[in-house]
């Protein structure tokens, strides 16, 4: 059974930069039919797709174009994980962040369908 | 990015009723729609995928209807651990959208 762990401080400070990782268990980060996304959940903005990661013979990063100039996702096959940076937060990227996961055949193009999720992870930012 | 709108925002129902949830799509995003449930606390769980494919293990009182703009998430007969907030979600483009939610609660 696949499983998804975030950990990461929850309080960051404005204009710093918050980073969570979701480590797996139970599969490959690199698993060429799998593709691992970051999420955020606030009440003013919803649920908001951030971006993803995924292995296709190379690996492929997308962004959501809101987020493009301050966000990186990067995946970590030595721990088995992956990892959100965003940089300069403000009261705004305050929300629940969750990973997630889906799959699709082999090889092919992810599909976007979260059916696997990480606990997630209440950040707030403040001074 | 396409916008998902889903109705009502809130709906209380009984025991054993039957409830529809709507969702409408911005533009025609042929049956790429899923549905999750989101209980306090916790992340959101696939309950339908393909518009009306349910997910492994979701009971069958849960069903999926719709193509094009238009879909409903039908529960036939509600039970207690139904109540929660449903969202749906667009995977026709990226990227990926979520409707605002719909808060289903006990009357």
């Amino acid at each position: 059974q696949v499983q998804l762990q975030q950990s990461g401080p929850g309080l960051v400070k404005p204009s710093q930069t918050l980073s969570l990782t979701c480590a797996i268990s139970g599969d490959s980060v690199s698993n060429e039919s799998g593709a691992w996304h970051w999420i955020r959940q606030s009440p003013s903005r919803g649920i908001e797709w951030l971006g993803r990661t995924y292995y296709r013979s190379k690996w492929y990063t997308d962004y959501a174009v809101s987020l493009k100039s301050r966000i990186t996702i990067n995946p970590d096959t030595s721990k088995n994980q992956f990892s959100l940076q965003l940089n300069f937060v403000t009261p705004e990227d305050a929300a629940v962040y969750y990973c997630a996961g889906d799959y699709t055949v082999v090889g092919g193009v992810p599909e976007d369908i979260f059916d696997l999720w990480g606990q997630g992870t209440v950040v707030t930012v403040s001074s | 990015a396409i916008r998902m709108t889903q109705s009502p925002s809130s709906l209380s129902a009984s025991i054993g009723d039957r409830v529809t949830i709507t969702c409408r799509a911005s533009q025609d995003m042929s049956s790429f729609l899923a549905w999750y449930q989101q209980k306090p606390g916790t992340a959101p769980k696939l309950m339908i995928y393909g518009a009306s494919t349910l997910q492994t293990g979701v009971p069958s009182r849960f069903s999926g209807s719709g193509s094009g703009t238009d879909f409903t998430l039908t529960i036939s007969w509600l039970q207690s651990e139904d109540y929660a907030t449903y969202y749906c979600q667009q995977y026709y483009t990226y990227p990926p959208t979520f409707g605002q939610g719909t808060k289903l609660e006990i009357k």
